[in-house]
């Protein structure tokens, strides 16, 4: 266990449906990174919240949003889903902070499948 | 921009024979560099990272890599290969410091270990 939580691991939708992916990151990180793994894409990076507040977005689709909470979790929201947003969509958390210095990488978690039909 | 280049998207081993796994990047900036692991169905793994200091860091499972600045190199090595070690593995960058320091990969490189 990575400490960081992801649900629902697998989600089976129809196409034009919207989801929500829920993450919580691991005890004491403030920030929270979404990426999005597909075969053909490979990892990409969709956006990330530094203790509430959007802080780098990446290749993310305007049918796509996403909030951090007080507590720290984070929602990704996917809407009028086609068959291409289908891919493992994960969450990763870091204890990032004011230490510019030291990088410590990122915890990810486990994932969510997202199948479109 | 930052990028990262992983030469081989598949590479296969004998088992107990030596693993490399070619990793280049490209960067404005000292970069943050890391490997990750990923397992079948499984989320990444940290395997070891380079921020500053001594260039040549050790990680978990035996793996470890080399900082080469003049060749804009990170490549990834272990002495022996374990059946238990097939698996992808990713390069990464760390763009930018601090708070919004996200991360790069690199396209992956599937390993497998035939006994």
């Amino acid at each position: 266990d990575s400490g960081v939580t992801q649900t629902p691991k697998h989600l089976i939708t129809a196409t034009g449906q919207r989801v929500t992916l829920r993450c919580s990151p691991r005890s004491g990180d403030l920030s929270v990174y979404w990426y999005q793994q597909s075969l053909d894409q490979g990892l990409q990076f969709l956006i990330q919240y530094y203790n509430g507040e959007e802080r780098a977005k990446g290749n993310i689709l305007e049918r796509f949003s996403a909030q951090q909470f007080p507590d720290l979790h984070s929602e990704l929201n996917l809407s009028s889903l086609e068959l291409g947003d289908s891919a493992l969509y994960f969450c990763a958390s870091s204890r990032t902070g004011t230490d510019f210095k030291v990088s410590y990488g990122y915890t990810f978690g486990s994932g969510t499948r997202l199948t479109v039909v | 921009a930052q990028s990262v280049t992983q030469l081989g998207s598949h590479v296969s081993v004998s088992e107990g024979a030596l693993v490399l796994l070619r990793c280049n990047y490209s960067s404005s900036v000292p970069p943050y560099l890391f490997w990750y692991v990923q397992y079948p169905n499984q989320g990444l793994q940290l395997l070891l990272k380079y921020t500053t200091g001594a260039t040549l860091v050790k990680g978990i499972n035996g793996f470890e890599a080399e900082f080469k600045k003049s060749e804009t190199s990170f490549h990834l090595t272990k002495p022996s290969a374990h059946m238990s070690d097939a698996a992808e593995y990713f390069c990464a960058v760390s763009e930018g410091r601090g708070a919004t320091n996200k991360l790069i990969f690199g396209t992956g490189t599937l390993l497998a270990v035939q006994p």
